[in-house]
């Protein structure tokens, strides 16, 4: 049963560049949440995905945006680089049914972003 | 506005002592869960618990144990007999009451744990 995963590993950009960051979540769940991790902090909730559409979203600029497909994996985009955008970035997947969640959230191991 | 704080940094212990970890939290809602989450060296989040606001409960699950009191907004947990595979980074979160997967995480306690 694989878990959640995330690719790349690692990625280094420079600043105003763009990255897509991309998201398998664990089989049988539906819904991806996105966190973003800076050094020596806790995670940050950036947004939530379900069927398609944002469903609820953190205090992050629009220059981050995601989408999620049919299959239910998900993409992170974020434009316009700043050198604060170095992180690490978390996948979570969990199950929603009937608007309750039902399954604990899983976190993947992050794709670690550097901006320089 | 929600809140979580983890005021201890960093501790150091060594094998078979016993360690707490304390969680402070700060909410206006009368719902909401609380969670710890590991983070080993490889960066993935581990789950390791949630309680509901209105389960006072301690609970304990081998060498981990937690200690909920409403009455101080403290969640703290305890790691008995502490082990070297024990060291990570341990969060502290608390939930949004109506989705549980928005989480306000604490900024973390280093654990390390010596031989």
């Amino acid at each position: 049963d694989a878990g959640v995963t995330q690719s790349p590993t690692h990625l280094i950009k420079t600043r105003g560049q763009q990255v897509t960051l991309r998201c398998s979540p664990k089989s049988g769940h539906d819904t991806v949440s996105w966190y973003q991790q800076a050094l020596g902090q806790g995670p940050q909730f950036i947004f939530q995905y379900y069927e398609e559409e944002e469903r609820q979203r953190g205090n992050f600029p629009d220059r981050f945006s995601g989408h999620q497909f049919p299959n239910y994996s998900s993409e992170l985009n974020v434009n316009a680089l700043l050198l604060g955008d170095s992180a690490l970035y978390l996948c979570a997947s969990s199950l929603l049914e009937r608007e309750v969640l039902t399954d604990t959230q899983y976190f993947g191991p992050g794709t670690r972003l550097t901006v320089l | 506005a929600q809140k979580v704080t983890q005021a201890q940094t960093e501790i150091s212990v060594v094998e078979k002592e016993d360690v707490t970890l304390d969680c402070v939290y700060e909410t206006r809602d009368t719902t909401y869960y609380l969670f710890w989450y590991k983070q080993p060296p490889s960066g993935e989040l581990v789950f390791l618990i949630r309680r509901n606001s209105f389960d006072e409960q301690n609970e304990i699950s081998g060498r981990y144990s937690w200690n909920f009191q409403k009455s101080t907004s403290s969640f703290n947990f305890t790691i008995t007999a502490s082990q070297v595979v024990d060291s990570a980074v341990y969060f502290c979160a608390l939930s949004d009451p109506y989705n549980t997967d928005k989480l306000i995480f604490g900024t973390g306690t280093r654990l390390q744990v010596f031989p």
